[in-house]
């Protein structure tokens, strides 16, 4: 039972674009949402955060918005660059929860 | 230097071998978790400890142990290794559960033949 899922395992997006990486999740109890990002022979990497009080939360280059009715959140990194071809992994965590829940992560890659 | 390492980087083993991996971290944080990562599937947990007295099973610890020997030193243990235990395993680390930001070690690539 995946409650985190990521329906694009991959994404190609031409540099200087906008990429775009979605996430949905079915559990109504999860109140905090990350996206790591992971480079080949590297451990993942926290990249942004969204609290379930907030649609919408960014930090330079990347912005996350959390659509809490339709159980959706989608990473928007603008202007997209060679360095952000990487895994992105969704994850949440439940109210009252320790732990987190991941996705099944999306392959972005940038082409010059 | 790495906040959080993990040894080995790469093992090959034969299935019913007895494997042992080990993160330790130098973050101070007292708790810390294990992942593996396979294909389609992302992260899964296998267990967690969120101080040196508190062991906790993750969504799929069936096969495998662990040992917090150190606020700093936690081990992930196969007794008997089999093929399906093949993957990528990730040591992590937290200072709270507010934001659950975890820090990653870089992995232990184990096959098992």
């Amino acid at each position: 039972d995946q409650q985190v899922k990521q329906n694009s395992p991959s994404l190609s997006v031409q540099e200087g674009r906008i990429s775009i990486l979605n996430c949905d999740y079915t559990n109504s109890m999860f109140d905090y949402f990350l996206w790591y990002k992971k480079y080949p022979a590297e451990g993942p990497t926290f990249l942004i955060s969204i609290s379930s009080i907030k649609d919408k939360n960014e930090d330079g280059r990347f912005t996350v918005f959390l659509n809490k009715s339709a159980k959706h959140l989608s990473l928007h990194i603008v202007p997209s660059q060679p360095g952000d071809s990487a895994v992105y992994f969704c994850a949440a965590r439940a109210q009252g929860a320790q732990k987190l829940v991941f996705g099944q992560g999306t392959r972005l890659t940038i082409n010059p | 230097d790495a906040d959080v390492t993990q040894t080995p980087r790469n093992r090959i083993t034969k299935t019913g071998k007895r494997i042992m991996l080990e993160c330790s971290q130098t973050k101070g944080h007292d708790r810390m978790y294990w992942y593996r990562q396979d294909p389609g599937l992302g992260l899964r947990l296998i267990y967690y400890s969120f101080d040196v007295k508190d062991i906790n099973k993750g969504e799929i610890s069936d096969g495998y142990s662990v040992s917090r020997q150190a606020q700093a030193k936690f081990s992930l243990s196969l007794e008997s290794a089999i093929p399906n235990q093949t993957a990528l395993y990730f040591c992590a680390t937290s200072i709270d559960g507010a934001t659950d930001t975890q820090y990653f070690g870089p992995g232990t690539r184990l096959t098992v033949l």
